[in-house]
C-alpha cells in the first residue's frame, strides 16, 4: 500500500515565524502535491512537483514555497506564518502524468497561527 | 478554470439508496474523480470516470455524462459509516495542467 507521511498533525506557531511541514511517500511515485483545506472552500492546490527540483504553482501560492530535493520528500514552507494561513494542509502523491491519476493522501496537517 | 458544483450537505437513512450530483464546466474534460473523506481523515480514493456511463464497484457506482457536464455518486445500503464528505474532482486538460481540480465537497450524514 502507498503511504504518504505528514511529519507533524498539529502544530501551533505565532505570526511571522518561518513553518516548514514535510512530506513523504514510499511508492517512488513521480508527482506530490500541497493542497489546503478549509470548510466551505473544499481543496486548493498550493504547489505540486513532478520531478525532483522541479515545482509549479497551483492555484493559491502566494506565501508559500516548496522543496524537493529528493523524490520521496516534498516539503511546504510558510517564509512568515500569517493568521489566514491557519487551516489543514494536506499532502498527496500520484504515479506519474500517465495514469489514472488517483491521488495517495497524508493524514494532514493542522495548523494554527496565532 | 473549472466550476464544480456539488450540494453542501445531505441527509438519509441507514439502508437506503443517497446519489450525490456534480456538476462542472471545462473545455479540455480529461476525467472525473469521487474520494471520500471522513473527519480527521485523508481523502481516499473511491473512482473514476472518463467514459460516458456508469462505473459499478460494490455498494458504490459512479455515473458520467460528458455532454451534460455531470456526474453523479451513487451510494447504496447505506451504512453509518458511510457518513463522510465526498468530493467531486475534474481534470481539465486545457490549460495545460493535468492537475485535478475539487469541488467544495458534500457533507453527508447517515441517521438510523
Amino acid at each position: 500500500d502507498v503511504k504518504v507521511t505528514q511529519s507533524s498533525r498539529y502544530l501551533v506557531k505565532r505570526t511571522g515565524e518561518k513553518v516548514f511541514l514535510e512530506c513523504v511517500q514510499d511508492m517512488d511515485h513521480e508527482n506530490m502535491f500541497w493542497y489546503r483545506q478549509d470548510p466551505g472552500l473544499g481543496l486548493r492546490l498550493i504547489y505540486f512537483s513532478y520531478d525532483v527540483k522541479m515545482k509549479e504553482k497551483g492555484d493559491i501560492p502566494e506565501g508559500y514555497s516548496v522543496s524537493r530535493e529528493k523524490k520521496e520528500r516534498f516539503s511546504l514552507i510558510l517564509e512568515s506564518a500569517s493568521t489566514n494561513q491557519t487551516s489543514m494542509y494536506l499532502c498527496a502523491s500520484s504515479l506519474d502524468r500517465s495514469n489514472t491519476g488517483e491521488l495517495f493522501f497524508g493524514e494532514g496537517s493542522r495548523l494554527t497561527v496565532l | 478554470g473549472q466550476n464544480i458544483d456539488q450540494p453542501t450537505e445531505m441527509t438519509a437513512t441507514e439502508g437506503a439508496i443517497v446519489q450525490i450530483n456534480c456538476t462542472y464546466q471545462t473545455s479540455g474534460f480529461n476525467g472525473l474523480f469521487w474520494y471520500q473523506q471522513h473527519a480527521g481523515e485523508a481523502p481516499t480514493f473511491l473512482s473514476y470516470n472518463v467514459l460516458d456511463g456508469l462505473e459499478e464497484k460494490g455498494r458504490f457506482s459512479s455515473f458520467l455524462s460528458r455532454s451534460k457536464g455531470y456526474s453523479y455518486l451513487l451510494l447504496k445500503e447505506l451504512q453509518m459509516k458511510d457518513s463522510a464528505s465526498y468530493l467531486c474532482a475534474v481534470r481539465d486538460l486545457s490549460g495545460g495542467s493535468y492537475i485535478p481540480t475539487f469541488g467544495r465537497g458534500t457533507s453527508l450524514i447517515v441517521h438510523p
